[in-house]
């Protein structure tokens, strides 16, 4: 079964708006990363939030972690037509040998 | 440096043939992962090598799938008689060991089973 759960399952917004993206997983997490796919082929990493960490930036990301809540939320501030992407969260299997992602968040930026 | 390669980049088969899928990792990543991407049932977990480790196959939905890794490097994913149900995309990750649990993906490989 899936570990993360994002919602919204797609989200649609135009240029220059925030776009926040929700996940949800079961288990207890080391990490919890956030991945983009582009017209369903390769992900790329976007960012890494560690399990003693609340909120970590990388440019336009903000990442927040709760780990009380088991959630996590991706904020893309300022979007951008090139944002259009699906988004992933993703968090280790129990043995450490494999990223379990959430079905993803599509999202639609119109300029 | 290049990133992780896979061939081809799509593959249209028979229902009943095999196939093979390459995956080329990052030179130097000892750890490399296979997953499934399907309408129906997401990003999957497949199959995970490490150095010269057992590999973990837990993911590998029927025994109709196999995966090798030689050398510790290319591996190939292999589908005997395919069936209509493995349409996907087949995305094949690399990482250093020890390097954390970022996973770099190649451009996957669409199979479609007519």
């Amino acid at each position: 079964s899936q570990q993360g759960e994002e919602d919204p399952q797609a989200l649609s917004i135009q240029e220059g708006e925030n776009a926040t993206m929700n996940c949800s997983y079961k288990t207890s997490i080391n990490n919890l990363q956030w991945y983009r796919q582009n017209s369903g082929r390769g992900l790329v990493h976007l960012i890494l939030i560690r399990s003693n960490e609340r909120e970590k930036h990388s440019g336009r990301l903000r990442v927040t972690l709760d780990t009380s809540k088991k959630s996590s939320s991706l904020l893309i501030t300022a979007s951008r037509a090139a944002d259009t992407a699906s988004y992933f969260c993703a968090t280790s299997n129990q043995a450490g040998t494999a990223l379990i992602f959430g079905k993803g968040t599509t999202l639609s930026v119109s300029s | 440096g290049a990133g992780v390669s896979q061939s081809p980049s799509n593959k249209v088969t028979e229902k009943g043939k095999d196939v093979e899928l390459r995956c080329d990792p990052i030179s130097g990543h000892t750890a490399l992962y296979w997953y499934r991407q399907s309408l129906g049932q997401g990003l999957e977990f497949l199959i995970y090598f490490q150095g010269n480790s057992a590999p973990d196959k837990s993911g590998l939905p029927s025994d109709r799938f196999s995966a090798e890794r030689t050398g510790g490097s290319v591996s190939t994913l292999t589908i005997q008689r395919t069936q209509q149900e493995d349409s996907a995309v087949y995305l094949c990750a690399s990482k250093l060991a020890g390097g954390g649990d970022t996973q770099y993906f190649g451009p996957g490989t669409r199979l479609t089973v007519l």
